[in-house]
C-alpha cells in the first residue's frame, strides 16, 4: 500500500532563513507524482510544487524547491528566504493508481510551519 | 487556471436535518470529483469519488447512505449529509483531477459544517 510520511509535526523558522519539511513514500510503482500542497489558515489547499517521479532534476518554484531522491523515496521541500506569509500546514502528497485504473491523492500528515518575525 | 468553486462556505443545521454542499468547476469540465473530509488540526481524509453518469466510489468506513454523492453533469458535483448528527460536524473538500497529468489537484474552498 503507497503511504506518505510526515515526520515532522510541527517546524519554526525565523523570517528570511531557509527551512526544510521532510517526506517520505513507499510505492512500487515505478511512475508517479509527488506533490506539496499548503492549506493556510483560511484552509485553501494551494499547490506548492510537483515533482514526476521519471525526472531527475528536483523541480522549483521561485523559493520553493524539493530534493528529490528516488532511491530512497524522499520528497523533501526547501524553503528559501521564508515569509511571514507561508506560515501554514503543509501536506506531501502521492498520486496513486487505484485498481480500477483511476487515480487519486494520498496526504501525508501535514507540518505545521510557524515563520517568527 | 481551474476554479472549483465549493458552497456554502459555512452552515450551520440541526440534528436530524440534511445538508447538500455543491462543488462546480468553473472553467473546466470535471468528469471525477474527490471529496474529502478534515478533522481539526488533521490530514485530509478521501471518502469517495464521484463520476459523472455513474455511481460514487465510497473509501471503506463510509457509510453510502449518510453521505449521498451525486455527479449530475460534468461541471456539478454534489454531497449531501443525510439525518445530520453533531459527529458529522467537519470541514469538507472537494477536488477535482488535473486535465494534464504533471498538473497539481485543483481544489474547492471547504465547507465548514456544525451541526447542532
Amino acid at each position: 500500500a503507497q503511504t506518505v510520511t510526515q515526520s515532522q509535526p510541527e517546524m519554526s523558522v525565523q523570517e528570511a532563513e531557509t527551512v526544510t519539511l521532510s517526506c517520505t513514500y513507499d510505492t512500487s510503482e515505478s511512475d508517479y507524482y509527488l506533490f506539496w500542497y499548503k492549506q493556510p489558515p483560511s484552509r485553501q489547499m494551494i499547490l506548492v510544487i510537483r515533482q514526476e517521479a521519471y525526472k531527475q532534476q528536483n523541480a522549483t518554484e521561485n523559493r520553493f524547491s524539493v530534493n528529490f531522491q528516488k532511491a530512497a523515496k524522499s520528497f523533501s521541500l526547501k524553503i528559501s528566504d521564508s515569509q511571514l506569509g507561508d506560515a501554514a500546514m503543509y501536506f506531501c502528497a502521492y498520486r496513486r493508481r487505484t485498481q480500477g485504473g483511476s487515480e487519486k491523492l494520498v496526504f501525508g500528515k501535514g507540518t505545521k510551519l510557524t515563520v517568527n518575525p | 487556471g481551474a476554479v472549483v468553486s465549493q458552497h456554502p462556505s459555512r452552515v450551520i443545521c440541526k440534528s436530524g436535518t440534511s445538508v447538500k454542499i455543491e462543488c462546480r468547476s468553473l472553467d473546466f469540465q470535471a468528469t471525477t470529483m474527490f471529496w474529502y473530509r478534515q478533522f481539526p488540526k488533521q490530514s485530509l481524509m478521501l471518502m469517495a469519488t464521484s463520476n459523472e453518469g455513474s455511481k460514487a466510489t465510497y473509501e471503506q468506513g463510509v457509510e453510502k447512505d449518510k453521505f449521498l454523492i451525486n455527479h449530475a453533469s460534468l461541471t456539478l458535483s454534489t454531497l449531501t449529509v443525510t439525518s445530520a448528527h453533531p459527529e458529522d460536524s467537519s470541514f469538507y473538500i472537494c477536488s477535482a483531477p488535473p486535465a494534464l497529468k504533471n498538473y497539481g489537484y485543483t481544489f474547492g474552498s471547504g465547507t465548514r459544517l456544525t451541526v447542532v
